[in-house]
């Protein structure tokens, strides 16, 4: 299993552009999320989805959509970057919910200038 | 609302030396509580959980942590540290709902 994996590694943007951030899993977890990491903060949630069809915000939904169209699939779509997203991106996914352990991606690191 | 707190922003151990990360959580009922890894430049792998039961959790890579209600506190131990376990380590909580992290504990390890 390649576990979650998320495309591409690394992107750099200007301002107004939007871009779509991929995420895939291959165990089958009903449960998706994404996570934003800044320095000093953690990880904090943007969206997250429990099933295919179904999406709900996390605590910085704000300039992201998400769409789950299959079980595999949970891209994040920045609709027009600004400066203040740019940070490392981590998709995750879980067996159980949003409460259980979670399983990440390798990251994507963004930068808008 | 339900919160993370990791005290240590940076702790600098030698090589061999014992270590304690602190974790306190706000919360007011028993949560889930979760330690992940991240190596530079990786994502976060889980090193141990802790749903209910025994207090004490082992983990992987012989890590170990505590489980202290009274102290609302889930720290992370590990009796001799490698040169490999330099890299930053998240405390987290699930409480039904969400999934709440900690700012994270950098580790460095000296030689």
């Amino acid at each position: 299993n390649a576990g979650v994996t998320q495309t591409p590694k690394f992107q750099v943007l200007k301002t107004g552009q939007s871009m779509t951030l991929q995420c895939a899993q291959d165990m089958n977890h009903e449960y998706m999320s994404w996570y934003r990491q800044d320095p000093g903060m953690g990880l904090r949630l943007i969206h997250y989805s429990v099933g295919a069809g179904i999406t709900d915000q996390g605590e910085v939904p704000n300039g992201y959509n998400v769409s789950r169209s299959t079980t595999e699939d949970f891209p994040l779509r920045l609709l027009s970057a600004a400066p203040s997203q740019t940070s490392v991106y981590f998709c995750a996914s879980s067996p159980r919910g949003l409460s259980y352990e979670q399983y990440f991606g390798p990251g994507t690191r963004l930068t808008v200038t | 609302a339900q919160s993370v707190t990791q005290p240590d922003i940076h702790i600098t151990v030698s090589e061999g030396a014992s270590l304690e990360l602190r974790c306190n959580y706000s919360y007011g009922a028993t949560p889930y509580l979760f330690w992940y890894v991240q190596s530079p430049g990786q994502g976060l792998q889980l090193l141990l959980k802790y749903f209910s039961g025994d207090t004490l959790v082992q983990g992987i890579k012989g890590f170990e942590a505590e489980f202290k209600r009274s102290q609302s506190s889930f720290n992370l131990r590990k009796p001799s540290v490698h040169w490999s376990d330099a890299a930053e380590y998240f405390c987290a909580l699930g409480d039904g709902q969400n999934f709440v992290f900690g700012p994270g504990t950098r580790l460095s390890v000296l030689p």
